[in-house]
């Protein structure tokens, strides 16, 4: 299976700044990952999908780029509802693998 | 509105078996694949399983093969999951996502979950 490893595994950030996360796919997955936000005991939200594509209705400070390996999310001007967990999915092939997540916290 | 409301989670013993559901509504289920995700207390998400749109294909997850089977009536607009020969280790929260697929020019096909239920609780425990 491919692995997803995300880095960093925490991260803390003001409201206002400007927050990048990394994915790198065990193997090149072309651009076939997607993003996901968790807030705490909800279920997911997508974000991202086909690395860099915004979902409809995410609002346009979250962005993805990459392919092959390295991915990045970005979030400008963090608001107070960002502080979350975010994952990254890779649907190159089966079995689907996600990242172990990376919780962006109040500084 | 679109929705989807999994069902039928709960504590059973190890080596038991249980079989999760996911209702569906707002939307035509036949023209969306489907998958189940699950998430163990206080760790990371974890795909599961999908299914085509009609039901003649479907995927697993490693650890779950031979013991898990996705299946789907469309008819009924339901999903279900049925779990068997349970452990330890299947204990998560299991959500019910749509994919809605998207392609590119070439016809390349993309996962993206965009509607989520609020996941029923699965207990292994003697």
């Amino acid at each position: 299976a491919i692995q997803m490893t995300q880095s960093p595994s925490s991260l803390s950030a003001s409201v206002g700044d400007t927050v990048t996360i990394t994915c790198r796919a065990s193997q090149g997955i072309r651009n076939d990952l997607g993003w996901y936000q968790q807030r705490p005991g909800k279920a997911p939200q997508l974000l991202i999908y086909a690395a860099s594509s915004l979902q409809s209705g995410v609002p346009s400070r979250f962005s993805g780029t990459g392919s092959g390996t390295d991915f990045t999310l970005t979030i400008s001007s963090l608001q107070p509802e960002d502080f979350a967990t975010y994952y990254c999915l890779q649907d190159y092939n089966y079995p689907r693998t996600f990242g172990q997540g990376t919780k962006l916290e109040i500084k | 509105e679109e929705q989807v409301v999994e069902s039928g989670g709960g504590l059973v013993q190890p080596g038991g078996s249980l079989r999760l559901s996911c209702a569906t509504s707002g939307f035509t289920l036949s023209g969306y694949w489907m998958t189940w995700v699950r998430q163990a207390p206080g760790k990371g998400l974890e795909w599961v399983a999908n299914i085509n749109r009609d039901g003649s294909q479907s995927n697993y997850v490693n650890s779950v093969k031979g013991r898990f089977t996705i299946s789907r009536d469309n008819a009924k607009n339901s999903l279900f999951l049925q779990m068997n020969s349970l452990r330890a280790e299947d204990t998560a929260v299991y959500y019910c996502a749509r994919d809605v697929t998207h392609s590119d020019i070439s016809g390349h096909y993309f996962d993206a979950f965009d509607t989520w239920g609020q996941g029923t609780m699965v207990t292994v425990s003697s």
